[in-house]
């Protein structure tokens, strides 16, 4: 079974630039996190979908992130203008919903100079 | 105070020493996971578990509901179990969302 699926790895960008991030979940889960993790820190939630519809975004900064999940399968996370503070690492997750087991991604690793 | 302590924050062994990761909650959940983050960042998940002990290869995960209290042991450890372990509980009302603990970097030293 293929894995989540997460691009770009690596993305180096200047502060007040414009980044994409894409991930593609495990076949058939409906359930999608995006996750920010700081260097040195645990991850934290950024948004969660089910299906193509936000269940919580609540600790997602709306001025300059956005995601969306039009098909309710592949997700991007967009941030415009970057701050240097959005140097983290991106993680993306997928379960099959409810109370299943969540499988993450190899993360995308973002550094705004 | 977090939702989730990881204790302790850093530790380094020598190989072939038993090595003991724990973690505290203060909210209910209906699991508990414990994650492997290698430097590459990807996560792996190890154990979920709502209650008891579960056993894979080296590694020995327990936990007390009662106690809101988790345990991450490893056995006769070794240089490639270096990595950041962390754990994660989904609340009793969230679904499969986690909160995360900040992580125990660990280090073995061959």
């Amino acid at each position: 079974e293929a894995g989540v699926a997460q691009s770009p790895r690596y993305k180096i960008i200047e502060k007040r630039q414009s980044v994409a991030f894409w991930c593609n979940p495990i076949s058939g889960h409906a359930t999608l996190y995006w996750y920010q993790q700081i260097l040195g820190q645990g991850p934290k939630l950024l948004i969660q979908f089910q299906n193509n519809g936000v269940v919580d975004d609540s600790q997602l900064p709306k001025d300059r992130f956005s995601a969306e999940r039009l098909k309710g399968v592949d997700s991007t996370l967009k941030i415009q203008p970057a701050k240097l503070e959005d140097s983290a690492v991106y993680l993306c997750a997928s379960s099959l919903g409810g109370r299943m087991e969540a499988f993450f991604g190899q993360g995308t690793r973002l550094t705004v100079v | 105070k977090n939702e989730v302590e990881q204790s302790p924050q850093n530790l380094t062994a020598q190989e072939g020493e038993f090595i003991t990761i724990n973690c505290s909650y203060s909210v209910g959940i209906s699991a508990l996971h414990w994650l492997q983050q290698h430097p590459g960042g990807g996560i792996v998940s190890l154990f979920m578990l709502s209650s008891g002990k579960k056993k894979h290869g080296r590694l020995i995960a327990t936990i007390n509901i009662q106690e809101k209290h988790s345990s991450l042991h490893i056995t006769a450890s070794h240089p490639r179990d270096s990595a950041v372990y962390i754990c994660a509980v989904a609340g009793e009302t969230s679904g499969s969302r986690l909160t995360f603990g900040e992580g125990t970097q660990l280090t073995v030293n061959p």
